[in-house]
């Protein structure tokens, strides 16, 4: 199993341009998390999924957007970059569980490194 | 808005002292995680505590939950090398803390 993973590994953006971060599991997992992380601020959780089809805000939800069409996929956008989404995204998956209360262990990907400029 | 709080922020210690981080939550939780992320990796799973005054042992790491389910640590005993990194938590809504950043002297 390759377990989660995400690509492409870095990219460079010019401000004003678009791209799609693909993340990828096998592990037949429900639930997926997208998050980026910034020096100081730990991880924050931009949209996630409970499953194929659906999708929710977090808490930086703003200048992305996110699809599930598939449930072993989980696609961020980013319709127009700017400087302020230079940051290191993490795609996570988990199953639910209800002795967890709904949340369970997250499986991380390797994360993409992104800066625009 | 965050829901958890992590202290301390940074933590050096030399190499075979104890180390302790505390998350502590403004509302009851019904559960709360632990993450180590290693420099320039990602965030692993290390626990997860569900039960009122629960303690959990993994070698040289204990791992409570307070009886009122608001407060939490990580304690690690004899620190090695190894344990360089950031150790997060996060709530049952899925929001991490800020983590704690773990150095160890030699």
């Amino acid at each position: 199993n390759a377990g989660v993973t995400q690509t492409p590994k870095f990219r460079v953006l010019k401000t004003g341009q678009s791209m799609t971060l693909l993340c990828a599991q096998d592990m037949n997992h429900e639930y997926m998390y997208w998050y980026r992380q910034d020096p100081g601020m730990g991880l924050r959780l931009i949209h996630y999924s409970v499953g194929e089809g659906t999708t929710a805000k977090g808490e930086v939800p703003d200048g992305y957007n996110v699809s599930r069409l598939k449930k072993q996929n989980f696609l961020l956008g980013l319709e127009s970059a700017a400087p302020s989404q230079t940051s290191v995204y993490f795609c996570a998956s988990s199953y639910p569980s209800r002795l967890a209360g709904f949340y369970n262990e997250q499986f991380f990907g390797p994360g993409t490194r992104l800066t625009v400029l | 808005g965050q829901q958890v709080m992590q202290i301390p922020q940074y933590q050096h210690v030399q190499e075979g002292e104890d180390f302790t981080t505390y998350c502590n939550s403004s509302t009851t939780l019904s559960n709360i995680q632990w993450y180590k992320q290693r420099p320039g990796g990602h965030p692993v799973f290390l626990i997860q505590l569900v039960k009122s005054g629960e303690v959990k042992k993994q070698k040289r790491l204990t791992f409570q939950f307070g009886e009122a389910k608001k407060n939490s640590s990580l304690h690690i005993t004899a620190t090695q090398t190894t344990d360089v990194g950031t150790y997060f938590c996060a709530d049952d809504k899925i929001i991490f803390g800020k983590g704690t950043r773990l150095h160890i002297l030699p």
